[in-house]
């Protein structure tokens, strides 16, 4: 079936680092692809989504570019503010319409 | 954005007892609603699927029973644990379509309640 793997652990940083956190996916078919985001206390939030091969999805600084030769949906944010820690899922939708979502990586950003 | 509240965000109970969880859209009205249970470090899974006013879908391996789902409204649905145990413990959490969205990807159009922690004792 359809699954998204994001790479193990907590990702913890200074204020104005490079952010990258690694998303692949196994699907049949074409996927719609997406970062949510989840602050603390509160609901997961669509952060972005692509719906084709090689479209780039970005928001807040953040982007994910959907790679159908790698099967991957990384996102990056150049300059991470300590307003971004959360916790990070990568997520696709396919034609049976059911979300699947990684694991989640949490990201700490220390001033 | 859209709003989805859950109701408990907390809720500890001994085996055995019932606990009822109530997710609400407040600002739009929600045709289908998502159940999902995430345990620690652990990706979301899809519990079932509520229609308004029909039966839920569930997933396969989720006791029908044992969770029970009720869409009587559109901007209501519930998620009664029977009989919990507790290996029951867990995160569960909600989310609403909005059907006024685009259809095309509908992943965007579903928002997420904030969640509820389920402990059983």
């Amino acid at each position: 079936g359809d699954s998204v793997t994001q790479m193990e652990g907590p990702v913890t940083l200074s204020e104005e680092a490079f952010l990258t956190i690694n998303c692949t996916y196994t699907a049949t078919g074409y996927p719609s692809l997406f970062w949510y985001v989840q602050y603390p206390g509160e609901g997961l939030q669509l952060l972005l989504k692509a719906t084709k091969a090689d479209d780039k999805g970005s928001n807040k600084g953040f982007e994910a570019t959907y790679r159908k030769e790698t099967t991957s949906f990384h996102l990056e944010k150049g300059s991470v503010q300590v307003s971004d820690s959360a916790v990070y899922f990568c997520a696709l939708i396919n034609g049976n319409n059911r979300l699947a979502f990684g694991k989640g990586n949490q990201v700490v950003v220390i001033p | 954005g859209a709003v989805v509240s859950q109701h408990p965000s907390w809720v500890i109970c001994k085996s055995g007892t019932s606990v009822k969880i109530e997710c609400r859209s407040l600002d739009f009205q929600a045709t289908t609603m998502f159940w999902y249970r995430q345990f620690p470090k652990q990706s979301l899974m899809l519990m079932a699927t509520s229609n308004e006013g029909s039966k839920a879908t569930y997933e396969q391996g989720v006791e029908k029973d044992k969770f029970l789902i009720n869409h009587a409204s559109l901007t209501l649905s519930t998620l009664t644990v029977t009989s919990a145990h507790p290996e029951d413990s867990s995160f569960y959490i909600c989310s609403a379509r909005d059907p006024t969205r685009t259809a095309r990807t509908f992943g965007g159009t579903q928002y997420f309640g904030p969640g509820t922690r389920l402990t059983v004792l």
